[in-house]
């Protein structure tokens, strides 16, 4: 079975307003969740993570935000540009396994 | 370019050959992943290797797929006889130690089509 959902499957967004991408999860023993940022052709790379001991983290335009009693996790992507148009993954991860689960992605398109 | 490495980018096969995809870690990193990525979906967990050990192979089918990690050189994910449904793009990443989590850096992958 899929061990994070990720929703939506694609995203419409115009510039400068708000991307918001949401994932959930089963499994109560994930403690790593990053997201990842993938243009065509590119393998995906590390946008930013967070654990569950805290809520929200911001890196500059991004900030993850967690909700650990609903098992849900989200990125916000503020002031949206068409740089960012891209394909973002979230992912789970237990311990020191390094075995990360994988959302289904969100294909975004920030429109000029 | 200190990233991880893959080769070839595109790889074509016919039905039956065998594919050999190569990965070159990031330089300290001793711990390699190998993912599949078929269109439109998202990254799917094969096997986790260490230098000279098979350390999760949870992911891997359990035929025709195999994969090493040898004491030098590259990780080699080899696939026997191929078909259609192999047809993916197959992602390496690399970490520097296990003990606690550390993020993966990915390779930009090998394009695998069979005709």
């Amino acid at each position: 079975q899929q061990q994070v959902k990720q929703s939506p499957q694609s995203l419409i967004v115009q510039k400068g307003g708000i991307s918001i991408i949401n994932c959930a999860y089963e499994n109560t023993a994930f403690d790593y969740f990053p997201w990842y940022q993938q243009f065509p052709g590119k393998g995906p790379a590390l946008l930013i993570a967070i654990r569950p001991d805290v809520s929200e983290k911001k890196e500059g335009r991004f900030t993850i935000s967690f909700n650990k009693s609903a098992k849900q996790f989200s990125l916000h992507i503020m002031d949206s540009q068409p740089g960012d148009s891209a394909t973002y993954f979230c992912a789970a991860s237990i311990g020191n396994f390094n075995k990360f689960y994988f959302g289904s992605g969100t294909k975004l398109n920030v429109k000029p | 370019n200190a990233g991880v490495m893959q080769n070839p980018r595109h790889l074509v096969r016919r039905r039956g050959q065998e594919a050999r995809l190569r990965c070159s870690p990031m330089k300290g990193h001793s711990h390699v992943y190998w993912y599949r990525q078929l269109p439109e979906e998202g990254l799917k967990f094969m096997v986790y290797l260490q230098k000279e050990n098979i350390i999760d192979e949870s992911g891997m089918p359990k035929e025709r797929f195999s994969a090493e990690f040898p004491k030098e050189g590259p990780s080699i994910l080899r696939i026997q006889q191929v078909v259609r449904g192999d047809s993916a793009a197959y992602f390496c990443a690399s970490s520097p130690v296990q003990g606690i989590v550390q993020p993966q850096h990915f390779g930009d992958g090998t394009r695998l089509s069979i005709l």
